[in-house]
């Protein structure tokens, strides 16, 4: 039973256009969903999270839209940058548990 | 630097030779997990601890075993590897601070045959 998914495994975007990579969960008790990026051959890492008590997290040229009626985030990437192609993983979480449930991540490609 | 360390980096072992796999964290974090990345399915945590002597299952637990006798330390055993073993193992930390933000090691690849 997969609690959290991302049903495109890959994305290819123009560089500077917007990259939107999509996310959908099940568990209502979900209150703290996060982003994480790869890239091969190294762990992944932290980009930007939100929390269930909002709607709307930005950093920079990242930012994460939480429709919790829907159960669905995403993660928007304006202007889209080579270096941005990875694999990005959403995840969630029940409280502060250090239980993470992962997505099976999206694999985004920038082409200059 | 702030950092989780993972070794072996690579390893190939035979089915049924018992294997650790260490984890060290240098931030003083609360939390630790595991998980595995298969094509496909993601990343899936084997276990996860919330603070020393504190350990519980994640989603597949099976076949592995971990202890967390000191905080910094979190390693994991395989006492009979299988082939459906063969993956990569992420350890991650984060502090109970933090919300759930975890810091991961570079990874593990690691071949059963």
């Amino acid at each position: 039973d997969q609690q959290v998914k991302q049903n495109s495994p890959s994305l290819s975007v123009q560089e500077g256009r917007i990259s939107i990579l999509n996310c959908d969960y099940t568990n209502s008790m979900f209150d703290y969903f996060l982003w994480y990026k790869k890239y091969p051959a190294e762990g992944p890492t932290f980009l930007i999270s939100i929390s269930s008590i909002k709607d709307k997290n930005e950093d920079g040229r990242f930012t994460v839209f939480l429709n919790k009626s829907a159960k669905h985030l995403s993660l928007h990437i304006v202007p889209s940058q080579p270096g941005d192609s990875a694999v990005y993983f959403c995840a969630a979480s029940a409280r502060n548990t250090g239980k993470l449930i992962f997505g099976q991540g999206t694999t985004l490609q920038v082409k200059p | 630097e702030a950092q989780v360390t993972q070794n072996p980096r690579y390893l190939i072992t035979v089915t049924g030779k018992k294997l650790t796999v260490t984890c060290s964290q240098n931030m003083n974090h609360e939390y630790m997990s595991w998980y595995r990345q298969d094509p496909g399915l993601g990343l899936r945590q084997i276990y996860y601890s919330m603070n020393v002597e504190v350990t519980d299952k994640g989603d597949v637990p099976e076949g592995y075993k971990v202890s967390r006798k000191e905080k910094r330390n979190f390693p994991l055993i395989l006492e009979s590897p299988s082939p459906n073993q063969t993956s990569l193992y992420f350890c991650a930390s984060s502090s109970s601070r933090s919300g759930n933000e975890q810091y991961f090691g570079p990874g593990t690849r690691l071949t059963v045959t």
